[in-house]
């Protein structure tokens, strides 16, 4: 059973530009969810995927979307980056709407300049 | 709209020492809650889940209790190393696989 991967590992964009961010998620988890954590804070919950259809958003404005694949896979798009974007991106996996432990990625680290 | 406060925001022991770790939280509608370790630059890792309707966990030298009317979690560390230097994290559940966590709190064990 293989975890939950991220890709890539880290990141350098300028403002204005639009990034894509990649996460597996672990063997038999259809529920996928993105949360950001800018340094020294607690991860923010962006938004959930279950079944490849939006399962709730929290307070992040459209320019963040995102897509869950049929294999269960999630990418995660910001267009339009601000300097208050730079944060490690986490994604986590859950096998499915029950309240059982979420498995997270090793994170993708954003910078941008 | 859920609130979680982890306090202190640091904390020194040294090596042997237990570890006490305080969560809060403002809405008591929770399914469950979370705490998780960070190391520098990583993911996190789950340490334990405690579920509404439960007391308390415990898992090796880790164990959490669960105050869902006052709004409390406790984590407790038996018998620090300098391994357990990490953040920890808690977070809630409120239904749909979606969290809110606290600020966290940075912990350093002296050798």
């Amino acid at each position: 059973e293989t975890g939950v991967t991220q890709s890539p590992t880290h990141l350098i964009k300028t403002r204005g530009q639009q990034v894509t961010l990649r996460c597996s998620s672990q063997s038999g988890h259809n529920t996928v969810s993105w949360y950001q954590q800018a340094l020294g804070q607690g991860p923010q919950f962006i938004f959930q995927y279950y079944r490849e259809e939006e399962n709730g958003r929290g307070n992040f404005p459209p320019r963040f979307s995102g897509l869950q694949f049929p294999n269960y896979s999630s990418e995660l798009n910001v267009n339009a980056l601000e300097l208050d974007d730079s944060a490690l991106y986490l994604c986590a996996s859950t096998p499915g709407r029950s309240t059982d432990t979420q498995y997270f990625g090793p994170g993708t680290r954003l910078t941008v300049l | 709209k859920q609130e979680v406060t982890q306090i202190p925001a640091a904390l020194s022991v040294p090596e042997g020492e237990n570890l006490v770790l305080n969560c809060s939280f403002t809405d008591s509608a929770i399914y469950n809650l979370q705490w998780f370790r960070q190391d520098p630059g990583k993911g996190l890792t789950s340490l334990l889940l405690i579920q509404s309707s439960q007391r308390e966990q415990t898992s090796g030298r880790l164990n959490a209790s669960l105050d869902k009317s006052s709004g409390r979690s406790t984590l407790y560390i038996a018998a620090s190393q300098p391994g357990d230097s990490a953040t920890y994290l808690c977070a809630v559940e409120g239904g749909g696989n979606k969290l809110t966590f606290g600020g966290g709190t940075r912990v350093l064990v002296k050798p």
